[in-house]
């Protein structure tokens, strides 16, 4: 079992909708939990970035983390097409002195007009 | 635009070939990486440098050897490939120590193919 599972998709929605992206994860010592985005062609850039169960929001972006399921979700509020793009989930564990992020496999989106 | 970068942004070398991937960054961070991303999977990771030492080697084959001159530069010297090694290949940065959140900014990455 992969410590970070993550439905690969493609999700395709209507511009205007509301995206739920979401990740499962094995590793009762994940502490902090990322989205990072990824265009096509491009590297992943931070989306979001939550440490504890709850809510953080971010302009249409609203991160959810459930420890006691170990459930991590991503939120998009009025999705645009210029969302569309793979989303990777992401925990941090300490390896070797750095934090190393362990990623979901992505899911891909594509908002439509 | 992204504060990493790496050229060349694309690359085809042969089996027999010597070529190098070059990464640079001027953000003061401490913690350079090496990934590899094959189509429609997540980066993997090949090799961390913290404070210009290499600290963790995820049993990458010899044919792939990283080099830090210096803090803003990473090099990933390639030599004798294969054809399953074409992927993308991903420079990222951090901050290192009591500043590390694991937060990692990424180039844009070099697109290798060996024919």
């Amino acid at each position: 079992q992969k410590e970070v599972e993550q439905d690969p998709g493609p999700l395709s929605v209507p511009e205007g909708a509301i995206v739920s992206l979401n990740c499962t994860y094995s590793n009762s010592a994940f502490q902090y939990f990322m989205w990072y985005r990824q265009y096509s062609r491009k590297g992943p850039e931070l989306l979001m970035y939550t440490y504890s169960s709850g809510n953080k929001e971010d302009g249409r972006f609203t991160a959810q983390v459930d420890k006691s399921s170990k459930y991590i979700s991503l939120f998009i509020r009025d999705s645009q097409p210029s969302d569309s793009a793979t989303y990777l989930c992401a925990s941090p564990t300490l390896s070797g002195g750095s934090y190393i992020p362990t990623f979901g496999r992505g899911t891909s989106l594509i908002v439509h007009p | 635009d992204t504060e990493v970068t790496q050229t060349p942004k694309h690359l085809v070398m042969g089996m027999t070939n010597k070529k190098s991937l070059k990464c640079e960054q001027h953000m003061g961070h401490r913690a350079m990486y090496w990934y590899k991303q094959k189509a429609k999977k997540p980066p993997e990771l090949m090799f961390v440098y913290s404070y210009e030492k290499l600290s963790i080697n995820e049993s990458v084959p010899s044919r792939f050897s990283p080099e830090c001159p210096n803090s803003s530069l990473l090099n990933l010297h390639l030599h004798a490939l294969q054809p399953e090694d074409s992927a993308l290949y991903l420079c990222a940065s951090s901050q290192e120590g009591k500043r590390n959140t694991g937060e990692l900014f990424f180039g844009e990455g070099s697109r290798l193919t060996v024919l």
